[in-house]
């Protein structure tokens, strides 16, 4: 069955570091695949989404390229602020759209001052 | 953006005792609400998907006498859990599929922490 596994957490750095939070997938066909974001006490969030290969989801800095041949779909930032900090969600979709999303186990990210 | 609510934001009971959970879409109207169920630490993990004005359809493993999900208007989907007993203590997430001509997006509700004593 399709299934998420992202990078053990938690995750601690300092503001201004460079972020990388892995994300692979294994899926039948064609997924579409994205990233939500839970800051404390909020429901989550999308951040961005990708739903072909090679493509770019971008948002608030934040960036992953969904590329087929690794079946990844990694989140990256060039320096991350303290609000930043929250737990963040890999996610995807076998079907068109958003629809029956299969999650990641999640990965809590918090940036010291 | 869109916002989807949920009531109660957090439900104490007693083993035996039935307990509804309400998700409403605010600004948009919802054909499709999914709910969520995660355990600490855990994914979230898809329990059933509601459809306005049909029955749910559940994954595999969920019981569906147990968790009845009545989905009856474009803004509201309602989750009871039946008989609930210590087991089902977890944190139960909606979220509504918003539709336009350009985007599709699931927007999610901040979720409900039920205790089951």
């Amino acid at each position: 069955g399709n299934s998420v596994t992202q990078m053990e957490g938690p995750v601690t750095l300092s503001e201004e570091a460079f972020l990388t939070i892995n994300c692979t997938y294994t899926a039948t066909g064609y997924p579409s695949l994205f990233w939500y974001v839970q800051y404390p006490g909020e429901g989550l969030q999308l951040l961005l989404k990708a739903t072909k290969a090679d493509d770019k989801g971008s948002n608030k800095g934040f960036e992953a390229t969904y590329r087929k041949e690794t079946t990844s779909f990694h989140l990256e930032k060039g320096s991350v602020q303290v609000s930043d900090s929250a737990v963040y969600f890999c996610a995807l979709s076998s079907f068109q759209g958003a629809q029956k999303l299969v999650f990641g186990q999640g990965t809590r990210l918090t940036i010291n001052p | 953006g869109a916002v989807v609510s949920q009531h109660p934001s957090r439900v104490i009971c007693k083993s035996g005792t039935s307990v509804k959970i309400e998700c409403r879409s605010l600004d948009f109207q919802a054909t499709t609400m999914f709910w969520y169920r995660q355990f600490p630490k855990k994914s979230l993990m898809l329990m059933a998907t509601s459809n306005e004005g049909s029955k749910a359809t559940y994954e595999q493993g969920v019981e569906k006498d147990k968790f009845l999900i009545n989905h009856a208007s474009l803004t509201l989907s309602t989750l009871t859990v039946t008989s609930a007993h210590p087991e089902d203590s977890s944190f139960y997430i909606c979220s509504a599929r918003a539709i336009g001509r350009y985007t599709d997006t699931q927007y999610f509700g901040p979720g409900t922490r039920l205790t089951v004593l």
